[in-house]
């Protein structure tokens, strides 16, 4: 109930193209759903996040789409750029308890690659 | 950059030997939380501290431990390396252990283990 599935492994598009990665999960526990950017040898860097109450939100040329009932959501990459070419993993975490934290769950990433 | 700094960037560790790794939380986050993320996956959670006490574990056994000091700044300790343990090691910092919050990360320390 923990897992948060990611596809595709991998998406070539090119410049300006509009690459969607979707990810889905199954503990209705989950209520906070961020994306993050990460490049070769650095660190996971948040791009946007959504709460299950609204289905969409935009922050600069990243959109999450967020689907309740099916327990869904997508990132879309606006006008998609070289530079955004990094791997990018959904997560999802849910309110902790006393002892549990508010850990995130990852998805396995998908490697986007934006030809110029 | 999130303000969260980790240290050593590279380490090369003998099976059976220890480590700590060190994070410095962002400035106003009282909560740490570690990470490892072997090549080509998604991070795993290895354990939450939020005011030096632990609050949270994933799967990892106990020879991963951990501290978080009074100003907030934390270290990862990882007894008997294994060659599995090779992988980048991140912190994350937050504001609120409960609520789900943003997290942001470090950098990492990657660690290999021969």
């Amino acid at each position: 109930q923990q897992q948060v599935k990611q596809s595709p492994q991998s998406l070539i598009v090119q410049k300006g193209g509009i690459p969607i990665i979707n990810c889905a999960y199954e503990n209705t526990a989950f209520d906070y759903f961020p994306w993050y950017q990460q490049f070769p040898g650095k660190g996971p860097a948040l791009l946007i996040a959504i709460r299950p109450d609204v289905s969409e939100k935009k922050e600069g040329r990243f959109t999450i789409s967020f689907n309740k009932s099916a327990k869904q959501f997508s990132l879309h990459i606006m006008d998609s750029q070289p530079g955004d070419s990094a791997t990018y993993f959904c997560a999802a975490s849910r309110p902790g308890a006393e002892t549990s934290g508010s850990r995130l769950t990852f998805g396995e990433g998908t490697q986007l690659t934006v030809n110029p | 950059e999130t303000g969260v700094t980790q240290s050593p960037t590279h380490l090369i560790k003998t099976r059976g030997q220890q480590v700590t790794l060190r994070c410095s939380s962002q400035s106003g986050h009282n909560t740490v939380s570690w990470y490892q993320q072997a090549l080509g996956q998604g991070p795993q959670f290895i354990f939450q501290y939020y005011r030096e006490e632990e609050n949270g574990r994933g799967n990892f056994p106990p020879r991963f431990s951990g501290l978080q000091f009074p100003n907030y700044s934390s270290e990862l300790n990882v007894n008997a390396l294994e060659l599995d343990d090779s992988a980048l090691y991140l912190c994350a910092s937050s504001r609120d252990r409960g609520l789900p919050s943003a997290q942001y990360f470090g950098p990492g320390t990657r660690l290999t283990v021969t």
